[in-house]
This record gives C-alpha cells, structure tokens and sequence, in this order.
C-alpha cells in the first residue's frame, strides 16, 4: 500500500524568508503524481503544485517549486518569499488510482 | 468557471440517522471522489466514481455509499450514523486524462 509521510507537524517562517516542507512516499509504481495541497482555515483544499512521476524536472509555480528526488522518494516544497497569506496547513499526496495524503504541515508566519 | 460545489455546508445528526451529502464537479468533469478528514485519522479516500461507476473504493464499512449520475453529480449516503463518523466530508473532481483534483469546501457532518 502507498504511504505519504510528513514528518514536520509545524513549521514557522519569517515574513519574506525562505521554507522547505518534507514529504516523503512509498509506492512500487513508476508513473503516479505528486502533489501539494494547501488548506487555510477557509477549509478549502487548494492545490499549490502537482509532479509527474515520468518528468525529471522539478515543477515551479511562482514562488512555489518542488524538490523531485525519485529513487530517494522524497518531495519537498519550497516557499521562497513567504507571505502572510501563505499560513496553512500543508498536505503532500500522492495519486496512483487515488489519492493518498500525509499527516500535514501547520505552517506558520511570522509577521 | 464554477467550481466544485458540496451541500449542504453544515450538517448536525442524530446517531442512527442517515445522511445524505451532495457534490456537483465543475462542468465536464466526469471523475468524482470522496474524502473523509478527521483529526485522528487525517484525510481518507472513500469512494471514486466516473461515467455513473465506482472505480475505486476505500477501506470503509458497507455503511458508506455513494452513486454518481448521468450529470456526473455525486451523492454520498452514510446509514446508521455513529458518533466517530463526524467529520468534514471532502468532494474532488478532475478532467479525463488528468490528475489534477479541485475540491470543494467539503460538508462538515456533526453526530450527535
């Protein structure tokens, strides 16, 4: 079975500072996605950045990219700039037939 | 483009009940999935229905269920409410082909 694993429960960052999220995952597949999802207290699911499998370059949206290590698993996120607006809780997820979501990150900014 | 919409918002039942939820996807969509998310257990897939067919399901007792119909709208039935089925109940759609999921603002269901 997949598993996504979060391992940061909170992180913080200064206003205009720079973040990384983990997200580590296990699959026995070789073509799936990856994705980050944002949820503000609004409750909204937002979807902040999406990976094919397939593609070795690392996906970037604005101030939003990913860190792709395939063999190793790994999928990390990077905030660059954090902005207020950007305090929520952060699901990494994977998707092969479904989708399978990590614990979350609270993220947390400081002003 | 309207997005995902899920009704009713807010949802309070009584143990034993039954309830129904409602998930229109954005237009054209066909593919239609279900999450529960709790505290204790995070964000769990349910159900995924396309073309009026379930496709894949999760690991949740017979007293979940859901249909889609010809519109591609979704229901999500729970029989025989328990108190740890509150919850806030998650709707996704996405394009054929694609897997980029738009949810909606989900349906926060209180057992009592």
């Amino acid at each position: 079975a997949q598993t996504v694993t979060q391992s940061q429960p909170e992180m913080s960052v200064q206003e205009a500072e720079t973040v990384t999220l983990s997200c580590t995952y296990d699959t026995s597949e070789s073509d799936y996605y990856l994705f980050w999802y944002k949820q503000p207290p609004s409750r909204q699911m937002i979807l902040v950045i999406r990976q094919e499998a397939y593609k070795q370059q690392n996906a970037t949206e604005n101030r939003f990219s990913v860190n792709f290590q395939k063999a190793a698993k790994s999928f990390s996120l990077k905030i660059s700039d954090s902005q207020l607006g950007d305090a929520a809780m952060y699901f990494c997820a994977y998707s092969y037939e479904k989708l399978t979501f990590g614990t979350g990150t609270r993220l947390t900014i400081i002003p | 483009k309207a997005g995902v919409t899920q009704t009713p918002r807010y949802l309070i039942k009584t143990r034993g009940q039954q309830v129904t939820l409602s998930c229109s996807p954005i237009s054209g969509h066909r593919s239609v999935s279900w999450y529960q998310q709790t505290p204790g257990q995070g964000l769990q897939f349910l159900f995924e229905y396309f073309s009026e067919t379930q496709r894949n399901k999760g690991n949740f007792p017979g007293r979940f269920s859901g249909r889609q119909f010809s519109n591609s709208r979704s229901e999500m039935n729970v029989s025989t409410l328990e108190l740890g089925d509150s919850a806030l109940y998650l709707c996704a759609s996405r394009p054929d082909g694609l897997y980029g999921y738009t949810f909606g603002s989900g349906t926060r269901l209180t057992v009592v």
